[in-house]
């Protein structure tokens, strides 16, 4: 079985500051982790994959995420928030590499960007 | 990219009425397509995956007769929230598997209100 947890519903960051979402897994596999981001009534986009290949993942809209074994985590960071960068980000953990496969999401952090 | 289309992006209906959701995969054909359920401010939850040609596969605690989802092309999933009732109201999120590059592509929801 797989789950995974996110630390913090809601942050608050400032523009031109450091971006930082919590996420820890839980999994009897080697796991496959990915960040996605939601903006306002609109699906899923994917930000990065965690597929093996190197722990650290640079992803889209420069987010990057490093995965640590030892902490059973893949939080992901920004080192400067934009604006634009107001959404909700989930991330997910998936037994297979291919994020076609089932996903198990965690409950989502919503970040607010302040001016 | 891929895209994945839904239809309609948001629809209102009345108690006890049936309410129908397409999902297309726009650029690619998808073998498997996913449908998730989000309430307001949660999770995506992954009610079924939908396989062309075959039965849906459901959740535990999703009603098959109550959602019921048809995968009748490469293209096209559709899912059907029959006697409606205020609690059913959520926002549906489609996703497709391409078949090709096995990623997963979200569609952009269907917001549905029961009255």
């Amino acid at each position: 079985a797989q789950s995974v947890t996110q630390l913090g519903s809601h942050v608050s960051v400032s523009e031109g500051a450091l971006v930082l979402l919590r996420c820890n897994y839980s999994s009897s596999v080697p796991p496959y982790l990915f960040w996605y981001v939601q903006y306002p009534n609109q699906g899923l986009q994917l930000l990065l994959k965690y597929t093996s290949a190197a722990t650290l993942v640079k992803g889209i809209n420069g987010f990057e995420a490093e995965f640590k074994k030892s902490e059973t985590s893949f939080h992901l960071t920004k080192p400067s928030a934009h604006m634009s960068d107001a959404a909700e980000y989930f991330c997910a953990v998936s037994p297979f590499e291919a994020a076609g496969n089932k996903l198990t999401f965690g409950g989502g952090t919503r970040v607010l960007v302040k001016p | 990219g891929a895209v994945v289309s839904q239809h309609p992006s948001w629809v209102i209906c009345k108690s006890g009425t049936s309410v129908k959701i397409e999902c297309r995969s726009l650029d690619f054909q998808a073998t498997t397509m996913f449908w998730y359920r989000q309430f307001p401010k949660q999770s995506l939850m992954l009610m079924a995956t939908s396989n062309e040609g075959s039965k849906a596969t459901y959740e535990q605690g999703v009603e098959k007769d109550k959602f019921l989802i048809n995968h009748a092309s490469l293209t096209l999933s559709t899912l059907t929230v029959t006697s409606a009732h205020p609690e059913d109201s959520s926002f549906y999120i489609c996703s497709a598997r391409d078949w090709d590059s096995n990623e997963q592509y979200f569609g952009p929801g269907t917001r549905l209100t029961v009255t």
